[in-house]
C-alpha cells in the first residue's frame, strides 16, 4: 500500500509569514495525526482527527496554528504568523483507528529565518 | 504533567550483540504502547506494539517487555546489525481515543 504522503519536503520562510503543509494519509485510515518534532526531541502531538472530527488539539497553539480535514481524507496544517520557535519537522501520521499502529510520512522540514 | 522518558539518550553496541532500550512512563492509565525507529531524514517507523493486558510480545529479532508495576517498557533487539542504527522512541497511548505521547528517544549506534 502507498504510504503517507506529505508536501512540501522542505520550506524556508521569514518570521511572521504564513505557511501550509499538506498530508494525504493511507487509504482507509480514519485517524490522522499532526506532530511537531524539534531537533533532538520526540514528536509532539499537535492535533488528532478521527475522520473529519477533532479528537484532541490540546497542544495546538490555536492563536497561530490551524488544521483541517474537511472530507475526512487529506489534511492541511497552517501556521500564521510563523515564529522562530516554529522551526521543526512537521510529521503527519495515519492509522486505521485509535489504538492502532501509526504510519508516518517523512515530514516537512520548516526553517524560519 | 504526565510524560514518557527514556533512561539513556545514547546506546553504543557492537554488531552481533543484543541491545536493550528502556523507557519509563508515568501515566498509569496508558494501555497501549508502541516502539518506533526513526532514521535520519525519515518519519518514525513502527517496530512493535504491546497492550497493557500483556507483559511480553515478540517479533522478528525484537521483543518488547512491559512492567506495569514500575511503569517500565523495554525493547530488546537480538543480534544487532548496523542497519539497526537509528533513534528509537517509545510512545504511550491513553484515554478512550488513545492520545499518543512520545518520549525523547534513544540513539542506538551499532559498530561493525
Amino acid at each position: 500500500e502507498a504510504g503517507v504522503a506529505q508536501s512540501p519536503r522542505y520550506k524556508i520562510i521569514e518570521k511572521r509569514q504564513s505557511v501550509a503543509f499538506w498530508c494525504n494519509p493511507i487509504s482507509g485510515h480514519a485517524t490522522l495525526y499532526w506532530y511537531q518534532q524539534i531537533l533532538g526531541q520526540g514528536p509532539k502531538l499537535l492535533i488528532q482527527f478521527q475522520n473529519n472530527g477533532v479528537v484532541d488539539d490540546s497542544q495546538l497553539p490555536k492563536d497561530r496554528f490551524s488544521a483541517e480535514r474537511l472530507k475526512g481524507v487529506d489534511s492541511t496544517l497552517k501556521i500564521q504568523p510563523a515564529k522562530l520557535e516554529d522551526s521543526a519537522v512537521y510529521l503527519c501520521a495515519s492509522s486505521r483507528g485509535g489504538g492502532q499502529p501509526q504510519h508516518f510520512g517523512d515530514g516537512t522540514r520548516l526553517s524560519i529565518l | 504533567g504526565e510524560n514518557v522518558g527514556l533512561h539513556l539518550p545514547t546506546l553504543s553496541v557492537q554488531e552481533g550483540d543484543n541491545s536493550i532500550i528502556n523507557c519509563a512512563y508515568s501515566n498509569s492509565a496508558s494501555d497501549y504502547f508502541i516502539w518506533y525507529k526513526q532514521e535520519s531524514g525519515k518519519g518514525p517507523q513502527f517496530i512493535i506494539d504491546i497492550r497493557s493486558n500483556m507483559d511480553k510480545r515478540q517479533g522478528q529479532r525484537v521483543t518488547v517487555l512491559l512492567n506495569k508495576t514500575v511503569k517500565h517498557l523495554s525493547l530488546q533487539i537480538a543480534a544487532t546489525q548496523p542497519g539497526d542504527s537509528a533513534v528509537y522512541f517509545c510512545a504511550e497511548n491513553s484515554g478512550g481515543s488513545y492520545i499518543p505521547t512520545f518520549g525523547r528517544g534513544t540513539s542506538l549506534i551499532v559498530h561493525p
